[in-house]
C-alpha cells in the first residue's frame, strides 16, 4: 500500500461526457502528480501541484483540467470525452525527494 | 520530445535464471529511476541513480547509470514468481520546471513455470 488513494476504482462513461478523479496524497506530501496510462502512449505526466498550485504541466490536452484543495487531495476534470481518452489514471505524491514517487491504485476509465 | 527506448519489450524466462533489460534515451538525465508495475496496481520505485557510473542494488536486483548518461541497465539475480510484471526505467520529465517522469514503454517480464 503506496498510502495514495484514488477514487473511483473504474469508471464507465460515454463520450462527450465529463468526469471528476479524485486522488488523496501520502500523508505530509505536498506535490501531487497525474498521469495517464494507455496501451499505445505509454504511461504519460500530466500535470504537477504543489501545495496547492500548479507547478507544471506535462502532456495535458486542454479539455483535462486538474486542482489541487487546501487538505492537498487533487481531483483531474476530464471534459468533452472521447473513445481515445479510455486509459488507467494515475496519481503519485512525493515530498522532498521528488523523484521518489509513489503511485496510488489508478482509476481505469472507459468512454464508450 | 523526449524518448526512453527500453528493450527488450518482453522476456520469457525460466524460474531462478537472471535477467537483464536495458533503457536509453535522446538526451542525458541526471537521474535514472527503475519502476515495476504489478497487474491491476501502480508503479512502485525499485532504485534510483544519481551519478554516472553509480551501480546500486536492493536485494536481487542491480542497476547502473550509464557513463554517457543517455542509458541504464537492470539486471534480477536469480529470478522468482513474483518478479513478474512490468518494469519501467523512467527519468526527470523535460520542460517547464516539472518534477514529473518520463517513462519507457517498459519490459514485459513472463516466468515460465
Amino acid at each position: 500500500d503506496s498510502g495514495v488513494t484514488q477514487t473511483p476504482k473504474h469508471l464507465i462513461t460515454a463520450t462527450g461526457q465529463r468526469v471528476t478523479l479524485r486522488c488523496s496524497p501520502r500523508s505530509g506530501d505536498l506535490s501531487v502528480y497525474w498521469y495517464q496510462q494507455s496501451l499505445d502512449q505509454g504511461l504519460q505526466f500530466l500535470i504537477q501541484y504543489y501545495n496547492g498550485e500548479e507547478r507544471a504541466k506535462g502532456n495535458i490536452l486542454e479539455r483535462f483540467s486538474a486542482q489541487q484543495f487546501p487538505d492537498l487531495h487533487s481531483e483531474l476534470n476530464l471534459s468533452s470525452l472521447e473513445l481515445g481518452d479510455s486509459a488507467l489514471y494515475f496519481c503519485a505524491s512525493s515530498g522532498l525527494a521528488k523523484e521518489t514517487q509513489y503511485f496510488g491504485p489508478g482509476t481505469r476509465l472507459l468512454v464508450l | 520530445g523526449q524518448q526512453l527506448n527500453q528493450s527488450p519489450q518482453s522476456m520469457f524466462i525460466q524460474e531462478g535464471e537472471d535477467v537483464s533489460m536495458n533503457c536509453t534515451s535522446s538526451s542525458i538525465f541526471n537521474t535514472w529511476l527503475w519502476y515495476k508495475q504489478d497487474p491491476g496496481e501502480g508503479p512502485v520505485l525499485l532504485i534510483a541513480l544519481y551519478k554516472a557510473g553509480e551501480l546500486t542494488s536492493n536485494g536481487r536486483l542491480t542497476a547502473q547509470f550509464g557513463i554517457t548518461r543517455k542509458d541504464s541497465f537492470l539486471n534480477i539475480s536469480a529470478s522468482i514468481p513474483s518478479d513478474v510484471g512490468i518494469y519501467f526505467c523512467a527519468g526527470p520529465f523535460s520542460g517547464g520546471g516539472a518534477d514529473g517522469l518520463t517513462f519507457g514503454k517498459g519490459t514485459h517480464l513472463i516466468i515460465q513455470p
